[in-house]
């Protein structure tokens, strides 16, 4: 079974861009997580979807945002980029089917995202 | 809220040598609790986990008890090797209405030298 995807894996950007980072999480899984992950703060929850639906936010300015496409790819955006966006953006799959029990996650190998 | 406290790194050892990173939480019940493993260049991945007070979790000759009265994870290996340099990161789960929400600790970096 191929395993969570994300692409691209390296982007380069300038303040003040946009970008857009794409998850393909694994066959049948429904849950996508996102994480950002910096020297400075560590791994951080950015926020999580499932069926196509938001299901939990992180701490995070509305400049990211996310979204869920009904095959389960999701991306996620993040608009008028600054300097401390630069990070390594890991999304991660899972069945996700019942918030009473953990639903193992299986991570990508992340985006890494340099801004200028 | 919920939180998660590691040992900062890096640790350095020698290969065949004992290793114990400490973690400890902050959560209000009672949580499942993780070790993560991410080597160079890579996603994380799930080492091992316990969902409930005193259950041990194993893989790869790494362990860690889930101790409720001291709020502790740590993780232990008996002789570790250069392939176990990597960052390992404490994590916990906190069963909520919905979500499925993972709060880490900051990692630890780990190098083993031969």
């Amino acid at each position: 079974k191929a395993g969570v995807t994300q692409t691209p894996r390296y982007l380069i950007k300038t303040r003040g861009q946009q970008v857009t980072l794409s998850c393909s999480p694994i066959s049948g899984h429904r849950s996508v997580s996102w994480y950002q992950q910096t020297p400075g703060q560590g791994l951080q929850f950015l926020f999580e979807y499932f069926s196509e639906t938001q299901r939990n936010k992180g701490n995070f300015p509305g400049r990211f945002s996310g979204r869920q496409f009904s095959n389960s790819r999701s991306e996620m955006n993040v608009s008028t980029l600054e300097l401390g966006d630069s990070a390594l953006y890991l999304c991660a799959s899972s069945l996700g089917t019942s918030g009473n029990v953990y639903n193992e996650q299986f991570f990508g190998p992340g985006t890494r995202l340099t801004v200028l | 809220g919920d939180s998660v406290t590691q040992m900062e790194g890096p640790v350095t050892l020698s290969e065949e040598a004992f290793l114990t990173i400490n973690c400890t939480y902050t959560a209000t019940g009672y949580p499942s609790l993780f070790w993560y493993v991410q080597y160079p260049g890579e996603g994380l991945q799930l080492l091992l986990k316990a969902t409930k007070a005193d259950d041990k979790g194993s893989n790869k000759g790494f362990e860690a008890t889930y101790r409720k009265e001291t709020t502790s994870f740590h993780l232990e290996k008996g002789s570790v090797q250069v392939s176990d340099s990597a960052v390992y990161f404490c994590a916990l789960f906190m069963i909520k209405a919905a979500g499925n929400k993972l709060t880490f600790g900051g990692g630890t970096r780990v190098l083993v030298k031969p």
